[in-house]
């Protein structure tokens, strides 16, 4: 079954601009992380927020993390044509296995 | 250069004849995992291992075996694949069991079964 969800499932937006995308979960979580994946290829990590933490930054990306409504939101500031990819969020649920589990995705359009 | 290899990246099979695809890390990472994705479904777990000799079913395991008999090595073997075994998948391996840190994925393998 699928813990993650993210919405929207796809996001149109004109360079410059910015792009949050939110990531819901079902049950406690020990860490919530988000990955970007260009068209067909393997992910790639960009950060990791922990259930302790409530937000964290990385450049031009925030991640916020709110554990009472079981979601996490991503915010690509000042976003730019290269940005153009799916960011997806995973969880590894606290529940005594070592399962990690991937959200749909969403898939961020940056217009040049 | 840190890597996950996968092989093959494209392969087309008749469905039945057994197939394996090959994951290689070369970081000493302890957690190894499989996914298959599927349009509309994101990344699906089939199954990971935490270390050599230890491995466990993730959320779709049904038609696929895995074998942790190396550290670097975590192969995914279809005994007998079918057409809805049609998809992308993606090995991962991060350093250590239990999360907290960052997963690192190989290119992906393509496999069409018909």
């Amino acid at each position: 079954s699928q813990q993650g969800e993210e919405d929207p499932q796809a996001l149109s937006i004109q360079e410059g601009e910015n792009a949050t995308m939110n990531c819901s979960y079902k049950t406690s979580i020990n860490n919530l992380q988000w990955y970007r994946q260009n068209s067909g290829r393997g992910l790639v990590h960009l950060i990791l927020i922990r259930s302790n933490e409530r937000e964290k930054h990385s450049g031009r990306l925030r991640v916020t993390l709110d554990t009472s409504k079981k979601s996490s939101s991503l915010l690509i500031t000042a976003s730019r044509a290269a940005d153009t990819a799916s960011y997806f969020c995973a969880t590894d649920p606290d529940t005594g296995g070592f399962k990690t589990i991937f959200g749909a995705g969403t898939r961020l359009f940056v217009k040049a | 250069e840190a890597q996950v290899t996968q092989n093959p990246r494209y392969l087309i099979t008749v469905t039945g004849k057994k197939l394996t695809v090959t994951c290689s890390q070369n970081m000493n990472h302890e957690y190894m995992s499989w996914y298959r994705q599927d349009p509309g479904l994101g990344l699906r777990q089939i199954y990971y291992s935490m270390n050599v000799e230890v491995t466990d079913k993730g959320d779709v395991p049904e038609g696929y075996k895995v074998s942790r008999k190396e550290k670097r090595n975590f192969p995914l073997i279809l005994e007998s694949p079918s057409p809805n075994q049609t998809s992308l998948y993606f090995c991962a391996s991060s350093l250590r069991v239990g999360g907290g840190t960052e997963a690192f994925f190989g290119q992906g393998t393509r496999l069409t079964v018909v």
